[in-house]
């Protein structure tokens, strides 16, 4: 079992669409949670971070659930520029700092 | 602050060459990490510096790959000799802890697409 696994893509979505990924997570030892978005061609940037109690961030809205170990990313009203790949990331404190990312899952938001 | 710089941008090169790519991290960030990406495998990191100093680098493939520090502002991974299925994009990406120890994020740099034919 992978130890960060994200929802299988690629989704398809008319433009005004709500969407929604969920990512899980094998490792209780987990401390901080992100999602990232990767553009074609580009690398990852920071979309959000997640928190216990929750986030918003305009369109964007990410939950983090520790008793099941999983989080998840809403966007509304989804826009064409949303299409991107979206990856959960998940760090560990074991000593060390451990990042895993997700494979990603490959939104597409069509007109 | 200009972000994450990598270069170069791309790099095409023939079996066997070494190849260098090269990072300076954000300024203050004290965290640097060299990612590889495929389409195979996804992303994956190689190795992670904190203060310069390696801390984790079991995620290097084998001896051809190296990875240095010499100071806060700059790194350099190496592959000698460069095979064909070294070809990837490869990512440096820096960071900082927060004052409670958590944990910012990453920012990337915009990566080097390297070619081994």
């Amino acid at each position: 079992r992978k130890e960060v696994e994200q929802d299988p893509g690629p989704f398809n979505v008319p433009e005004g669409a709500t969407v929604a990924f969920n990512c899980t997570y094998s490792n209780s030892a987990s401390q901080s949670f992100f999602w990232y978005r990767q553009d074609c061609r580009k690398e990852p940037k920071l979309l959000m971070s997640v928190y216990s109690s929750g986030n918003e961030d305009g369109r964007f809205t990410a939950q983090l659930n520790r008793a099941s170990q999983y989080i998840s990313l809403l966007i509304r009203d989804s826009k064409l520029s949303d299409s991107a790949t979206y990856l959960c990331v998940v760090i560990l404190n074991t000593g060390g700092f451990k990042t895993i990312f997700g494979a990603g899952t490959r939104l597409f938001v069509k007109a | 602050d200009a972000g994450v710089i990598q270069s170069p941008r791309h790099e095409v090169t023939e079996m066997g060459q070494e190849v260098t790519l090269r990072c300076k991290p954000i300024s203050g960030h004290d965290y640097l990490f060299w990612y590889r990406q495929t389409m195979m495998r996804g992303l994956e990191l190689l190795i992670y510096f904190n203060n310069n100093v390696p801390i984790d680098d079991s995620g290097m493939p084998e001896d051809r790959f190296s990875a240095k520090m010499p100071n806060a502002s700059f790194s350099t991974l190496k592959i000698q000799p460069s095979e064909p299925r070294d070809s990837a994009v490869y990512f440096c990406a820096s960071s900082s802890l927060t004052p409670g120890h958590s944990y910012y994020g990453y920012t990337f740099g915009s990566g080097t697409r390297l070619t081994v034919v």
